[in-house]
């Protein structure tokens, strides 16, 4: 299994409060992937990196900023967290962009 | 534009067979698969390329028509542990190395 963890797994938050996950490789892969899994959504993205200080948005970008000083670490920050951002989100690492492994999950709940 | 899959879901005897589509408005350059089982992370099945390239894993193959811009998902005999959701994902536009995800069909397998 490829190594991929996420931090917090589980976080509960209030509406306006900022969030920032975590997500860490130990496969020295160039590409990461933020999604977020909602019901009858699939897996959407929200945010992308193609090398260390190189990101680009994805279809949900919105109210989302992503950081990636080290290849190792992607970090995804919710400036201020809204209900609609409660979800599950999936980070993801590829090599040369082709397949994707996914890390176990982190489930967030805005109140 | 996210592609679309059919049926949305289908349950099926275990042994049965079961086919799952994935169709998309826009030119594909290649279609990716994955499987999640319920509470985990979606796992690389396998990709396609386009060229109307069929690719097998273990009793489920797969096919794509890059005319048609669409691809479509075997499943042989099916076994329980063949249950879960799967997402096919496409590349657009060709090189972007990043994929927009279907909505995923659920698929459950009795004995």
């Amino acid at each position: 299994d490829a190594g991929i963890t996420q931090s917090p797994r589980h976080k509960v938050t209030e509406t306006g409060t900022p969030v920032t996950l975590r997500c860490h490789q130990t496969e020295n892969h160039r590409y990461m992937y933020w999604y977020r899994q909602d019901p009858g959504h699939g897996l959407r993205l929200i945010h992308y990196s193609y090398g260390v200080k190189d990101t680009d948005k994805g279809e949900v970008s919105d109210g989302y900023s992503v950081s990636r000083s080290k290849t190792e670490d992607f970090l995804l920050t919710l400036e201020s967290a809204t209900s609609s951002q409660t979800s599950v989100y999936f980070c993801a690492i590829s090599e040369f962009g082709a397949e994707q492994y996914f890390g176990p999950g982190t489930r967030l709940t805005v109140t | 534009q996210q592609p679309v899959q059919s049926p949305q879901a289908v349950i099926l005897r275990e042994g049965e067979d079961a086919v799952i589509n994935c169709s998309s408005s826009k030119a594909l350059y290649s279609v990716h698969w994955y499987r999640q089982k319920h509470g985990e992370a979606p796992v690389f099945l396998m990709i396609l390329l386009k060229g109307g390239e069929q690719k097998g894993h273990e009793k489920i193959s797969a096919s794509f028509n890059e005319k048609k811009q669409q691809s479509s998902l075997y499943l042989t005999a099916s076994q329980l542990s063949y249950s879960g959701t799967y997402f096919c994902g496409t590349e657009i536009p060709q090189g972007a190395q990043k994929l927009v995800f279907g909505q995923g069909t659920r698929l459950t397998i009795n004995p």
